[in-house]
């Protein structure tokens, strides 16, 4: 049975920071895992999906990267802004599309 | 650029009453899907729909919960009888192909029951 962990739950950092989010998974079965953003009431805003085959895939200053053998995706952030701030989201696109829980940054000016 | 759409914003019902959520997916895409978020809690999959059937189900989404493509445009949850546990959003997605390609989500309907 697929699970997705997300650590940590809350992340806060000083503006300009580069930052890194993970997400594990315990079933290597997985082809394409997808990130959302979520902000506070609001639905869910895709950033990247990345596929297994790919490794790392690229959206401005976003950049994600899979490792199946590791079970572990991250989500690296170059130069944090205060409108960064959000809830992150993992999610198994492949199989039963499980989430994580998230992690709740906060950017501070 | 496309996006999903989902009515109402808020819905308020007592329990027991019926409700039906609506959704538009992307129009050119062929799977959808409805989640919830209770709040403080996950995102938790209720339903994807292609083909116009089901095509996979979790345990939530028992017998008082269906889904209906009824046009062209709309894709719609029902709850039966609601419970005070059925509070919480609804997300409805959709994408191109399952797995394949990103989802793209509404941005929901909350559900109070009272």
């Amino acid at each position: 049975k697929q699970e997705v962990t997300q650590i940590p739950a809350a992340l806060s950092v000083p503006e300009g920071e580069n930052l890194v989010l993970n997400c594990s998974f315990t079933d290597s079965a997985i082809y394409n895992l997808q990130w959302f953003r979520q902000d506070p009431g609001k639905g869910l805003t895709s950033l990247l999906l990345i596929q297994s085959s790919q490794r790392e895939q690229t959206s401005g200053r976003l950049n994600a990267s899979l490792d199946k053998s590791s079970g572990r995706s991250t989500l690296y952030i170059a130069a944090s802004q205060p409108g960064d701030s959000a809830t992150y989201l993992c999610e198994d696109n492949t199989g039963k599309l499980i989430f994580g829980q998230g992690t709740t940054l906060q950017v501070k000016p | 650029e496309p996006e999903v759409t989902q009515t109402p914003s808020h819905q308020v019902t007592q329990m027991g009453q019926e409700v039906i959520l609506r959704c538009v997916p992307i129009s050119n895409h062929l799977y959808f899907y409805w989640y919830r978020q209770i709040l403080g809690q996950k995102v938790e999959f209720l339903v994807s729909f292609y083909n116009n059937e089901i095509s996979e189900k979790s345990e939530i989404f028992d017998d008082q919960f269906s889904v209906e493509r009824p046009d062209g445009s709309n894709f719609t949850l029902k709850i039966r009888s609601t419970k005070l546990e059925d509070s919480a959003m609804y997300f409805c997605a959709s994408s191109a192909l399952r797995g394949l390609y990103e989802q793209y989500f509404g941005p929901g309907t909350r559900l109070t029951v009272t």
